[in-house]
């Protein structure tokens, strides 16, 4: 079984662009969350989806950051415009329904210049 | 404070050794989570518990409830089991986790 990818694996880029990262989860699995580790902190929630609706979006830390989860599948998470508090590494995990544990993906470390 | 506490912050050891690294949570759980993260970045899942003790080859967790406190052992430590360590907790089956702030183990040769 194919675990949980995202990409990028790194993306450097300046304050004011866009990024996007992608997250392609365990096949079957309806809930996908994203997590954030900014330096020197513990990783923090960002958000949850169950298949393609937000459960809960409390952690998404202003209006710059976008998530989508099309058809229940893959998902993107896009900051626009990026800014320097945004680098950090950004983790993907997914489970099935119920009680059972999340999988995580390698991450993608994002650097703002 | 933080409502997931871990200690020690770092912990160095001989190989060989027993290892035992704790986690502290101050909010109502229905699941513990323990997770390796190696030096390369990628998250392992290693254990998610609600109540007594798991065990996985050398790794044994366990967790009090009622004292809301879990510990993870490493038995036989060796120098690949090196990585971060890092206590999680959910509120809700299904629910987001919320972290601890990781404990690293460097086991030497």
């Amino acid at each position: 079984e194919a675990g949980v990818t995202q990409f990028p694996s790194h993306s450097v880029i300046e304050k004011g662009q866009t990024v996007t990262l992608r997250c392609d989860p365990i096949s079957g699995h309806d809930n996908l969350y994203w997590y954030r580790r900014v330096m020197g902190k513990e990783i923090k929630f960002l958000l949850h989806f169950v298949k393609e609706s937000k459960q809960d979006e409390s952690g998404m830390p202003n209006n710059r950051f976008l998530a989508e989860r099309t058809g229940g599948t893959y998902s993107t998470l896009k900051v626009q415009p990026a800014e320097l508090e945004d680098s950090g590494v950004y983790f993907c995990a997914s489970s099935s329904t119920g009680f059972s544990l999340q999988h995580f993906g390698d991450g993608t470390r994002l650097s703002i210049l | 404070k933080n409502e997931v506490e871990q200690s020690p912050q770092n912990l160095t050891a001989q190989e060989g050794e027993f290892i035992t690294i704790n986690c502290s949570y101050s909010v109502g759980i229905s699941a513990l989570h323990w997770l390796q993260q190696h030096p390369g970045g990628g998250i392992v899942s290693l254990f998610m518990l609600s109540s007594g003790k798991k065990k996985h080859g050398r790794l044994i967790a366990t967790i009090n409830i009622q004292e809301k406190h879990s510990s993870l052992h490493i038995t036989a430590s060796h120098p690949r089991d090196s990585a971060v360590y890092i206590c999680a907790v959910g509120m809700a089956s299904g629910s987001r986790l919320t972290f601890g702030e990781g404990t690293q183990l460097t086991v030497n040769p």
